[in-house]
């Protein structure tokens, strides 16, 4: 089984600052096959990068992926105000076929 | 626009079955080329994902939970449901339906629904 380890599990930052938000795999993972969600309280998660990389439609150029192997990054370059939520990461493929990280929530320092 | 919304009892007894159905609009269930998936989210916590089913009738399961659920396709209705028997306290949960669209990422979910198991 393939776990995801997020970090930090908490990040206090102010609007206008880099966020870098680490997914690490306990095996490696398709780079074709690990997306990013975002998940504000009380909503649905919503889907922000898919395939490791590439941004789902309407996902702001703020947002953006990378990583391969067992180290994915999502990183948000200026956070807006309503970037402040909780951030999952996923990946498809082994058994189970479908896991998510923890999570980081990313907070108004 | 997919639209995604879950429905059934909020409030489930201990050791009952948990059933819940997602109707789909704006697109079709049987015109193939998607997976429809249910995850759910314990208060408080992340995401566990739960099965999914192609409008064929094939389905998915996280092994964690497969000796007690059930996933089933009404292609007619454009709706899917989810069965969990035996259930207790563990399962109080908001379940979510989605899409699961390109590189089987979830894409369209539903707003989600609050069960809780409780006597």
């Amino acid at each position: 089984e393939i776990v995801l380890t997020q970090s930090p599990g908490t990040l206090s930052l102010s609007p206008g600052e880099r966020a870098t938000l680490s997914c690490r795999a306990s095996q490696s993972v398709s780079s074709s096959y690990l997306a990013w969600y975002q998940q504000k309280p009380g909503q649905a998660p919503r889907l922000l990068i898919y395939g490791a990389s590439s941004r789902a439609t309407g996902i702001p150029d703020r947002f953006s992926g990378s990583g391969s192997g067992t180290d994915f990054t999502l990183t948000i370059s200026r956070l807006e105000p309503e970037d402040f939520a909780v951030y999952y990461c996923q990946q498809y493929g082994s058994s189970p076929l479908v896991t998510f990280g923890p999570g980081t929530k990313v907070d108004i320092k | 626009q997919v639209q995604l919304q879950e429905s059934g009892p909020g409030l489930v007894k201990p050791s009952q079955t948990l059933s819940l159905t997602c109707t789909v609009s704006g697109g079709s269930i049987s015109s193939g080329g998607y997976y429809w998936s249910w995850i759910r989210q314990h208060p408080g916590k992340g995401l566990e994902w739960i099965g999914y089913i192609y409008y064929s009738g094939s389905t998915y399961y996280n092994p964690s939970l497969k000796s007690r659920v059930t996933i089933s396709v009404d292609t007619s209705k454009n709706q899917f449901s989810l069965k969990l028997s035996s259930v207790t306290a563990a399962d109080t949960a908001v379940y979510y339906c989605a899409r699961v669209g390109r590189s089987r990422t979830f894409d369209y979910w539903g707003q989600g629904t609050l069960v809780t198991v409780s006597s």
